[in-house]
C-alpha cells in the first residue's frame, strides 16, 4: 500500500470543534495531497504540497488549513468544523519515484454533527 | 480552465456485454490522461494512464484530442469489474491532478 497511513480513520466531531487529520508517508515522496471524496462530486483537491513548508491552495480549500513541516508528514486542519465539512477524506502522494502515479491512503471518515 | 467531466454517475451492465464508461477534458496545454478505480473496502488505485497505451484487466482506453476524450472501454464485463471509476487529468503545474465525478459500474450477473 505505497507506505502511506491515516490518522484517525474515522471520527465524529461536534460543529465549532477544531479537527486535525494527519497523513504519514514513508517512501520520501515530494508531492502530498488532500482531497475529499463527496457523491456526485468525486475527489475534489483542498491543498496540495510540493515540499516541506510548501503548500497551495486547490479547489475547495475554504475553511482548511495544512502543515508539512517534514517530509513524511501533511496535516489537514479544519479551524472550527462544520457539517458541510462530513465527508471522506484521502491523502495521496506521487513524484518522480512514482512516475507521478497517485499512491492513496485508506481514508478518514469524518462525520460533523 | 482545467476540468474533466464523466456525464455517467451510474451505469449498469450485464456480464459479457461490453462496458464504456465515458471522459471528457479540458486542458489547454498538453493532457495526460489516467483511469482511477476503487473497488469496495479497497484504494483507489491507478487502472491506467493514456502513455502507457497498455490493456489493464481487458480495459482500454484511447485519447482523442480532437474530441477531447478519454472514454474507458472493455469488450466483455465481468462481475469484478464493479467499482467506482474516475477519470483524472494531470496538469503541470506542480503535479496537480483533477478528478472527475466519478461513474459507479455495476456489472449484473
Amino acid at each position: 500500500d505505497a507506505g502511506i497511513t491515516q490518522s484517525p480513520r474515522h471520527k465524529v466531531t461536534e460543529t465549532g470543534t477544531p479537527v486535525t487529520l494527519r497523513c504519514h508517508q514513508t517512501e520520501n515522496h515530494r508531492y502530498m495531497y488532500w482531497y475529499r471524496q463527496d457523491p456526485g462530486h468525486g475527489l475534489r483537491l483542498i491543498h496540495y504540497s510540493y515540499g516541506v513548508k510548501d503548500t497551495d491552495k486547490g479547489e475547495v480549500s475554504d475553511g482548511y488549513s495544512v502543515s508539512r513541516s517534514k517530509t513524511e508528514d501533511f496535516l489537514l486542519t479544519l479551524e472550527s468544523a462544520t457539517s458541510s465539512q462530513t465527508s471522506v477524506y484521502f491523502c495521496a502522494i506521487s513524484g518522480p519515484g512514482t512516475d507521478y502515479e497517485q499512491y492513496f491512503g485508506p481514508g478518514t471518515r469524518l462525520t460533523v454533527t | 480552465a482545467q476540468r474533466v467531466t464523466q456525464p455517467e454517475k451510474l451505469l449498469s451492465v450485464f456480464k459479457g456485454a461490453p462496458v464504456e464508461l465515458k471522459c471528457n477534458y479540458s486542458y489547454s496545454g498538453s493532457p495526460e490522461l489516467f483511469w482511477y478505480v476503487q473497488y469496495s473496502r479497497q484504494r483507489l488505485q491507478l487502472l491506467l494512464r493514456h502513455i502507457s497505451r497498455e490493456s489493464i484487466k481487458g480495459f482500454t482506453a484511447d485519447l482523442n484530442k480532437g474530441e477531447t476524450s478519454f472514454h474507458l472501454k472493455k469488450p466483455f464485463a465481468q462481475e469484478e469489474d464493479s467499482a467506482m471509476y474516475y477519470c483524472a487529468l494531470r496538469t503541470t503545474s506542480y503535479d496537480k491532478v483533477i478528478f472527475g465525478p466519478g461513474t459507479s459500474l455495476s456489472v449484473i450477473p
